[in-house]
């Protein structure tokens, strides 16, 4: 099955900029996608397409994607972006089509 | 707005069965597909099931592939998930998603319905 690779934890000072890399076998062919979760809250989807936003998501966030990593970039990181991250693709398991989500990174604001 | 709300969640035995639904509004609910998704305590996300807007195409993560259906009602706009043969490991918050048009992710989440199987 196709595996997602996020760091556990990744720590920021306010003001700078967030990177929280996704790594998968040639995952720059694939759609990618990034969801925020705040504890006790149900997920947020922040980026799809690699790049897109939805409507509502600051211009801060912003993703990309080649060769064997995705990026999901915070910039200017404020305290209310401190949450667990988790980035997402449609695969392959055995002969059907399955949702893969990463593991998860938890984003601390210093 | 887009609203999803589950429901059906609660403690079960080993071997028992649920069955979880979700109610949406907001959106013509038979143009999307649906999935479910879950999160054991203190871990990550974990996509369950899929199921497409006119219920004729259903995906299965490989750990519930003949325990769980998933189905939908599209003239009730209910989403269902029928949970047999539970195991302690099936224990989770699942959410409910709404897949985003034209792309394969999920821009809306229910708030969730928490399963607990244990004895």
């Amino acid at each position: 099955s196709y595996v997602l690779t996020q760091p556990p934890s990744v720590s920021v000072a306010p003001g700078q900029t967030a990177r929280i890399t996704c790594g998968g076998n040639n995952i720059g062919s694939k759609s990618v996608h990034w969801y925020q979760q705040k504890p006790g809250q149900a997920p947020v989807l922040v980026v799809y397409d690699d790049s897109d936003r939805p409507s509502g998501i600051p211009e801060r966030f912003s993703g990309s994607n080649s060769g064997n990593t995705a990026t999901l970039t915070i910039s200017r990181v404020e305290a209310g972006d401190e949450a667990d991250y988790y980035c997402q693709v449609w695969g392959s398991s055995s002969d059907h089509l399955t949702a893969v989500f990463g593991g998860g990174t938890q984003l601390t604001i210093l | 707005e887009v609203h999803l709300l589950e429901s059906g969640g609660g403690l079960v035995q080993p071997g028992g069965s649920l069955r979880l639904s979700c109610v949406a509004s907001g959106f013509n609910f038979n143009s999307y597909a649906m999935s479910w998704v879950r999160q054991a305590p203190g871990q990550g996300l974990e996509w369950v099931s899929a199921v497409s807007g006119g219920a004729g195409t259903t995906y299965y993560i490989d750990s519930v592939k003949g325990r769980f259906t998933i189905s939908r009602d599209n003239s009730k706009n209910t989403l269902y998930l029928q949970m047999n043969g539970l195991r302690a490991e099936d224990t989770a918050i699942y959410y409910c998603a709404k897949d985003r048009s034209g792309a394969s992710c999920y821009d809306y989440w229910g708030q969730g319905t928490l399963v607990t199987v244990s004895s």
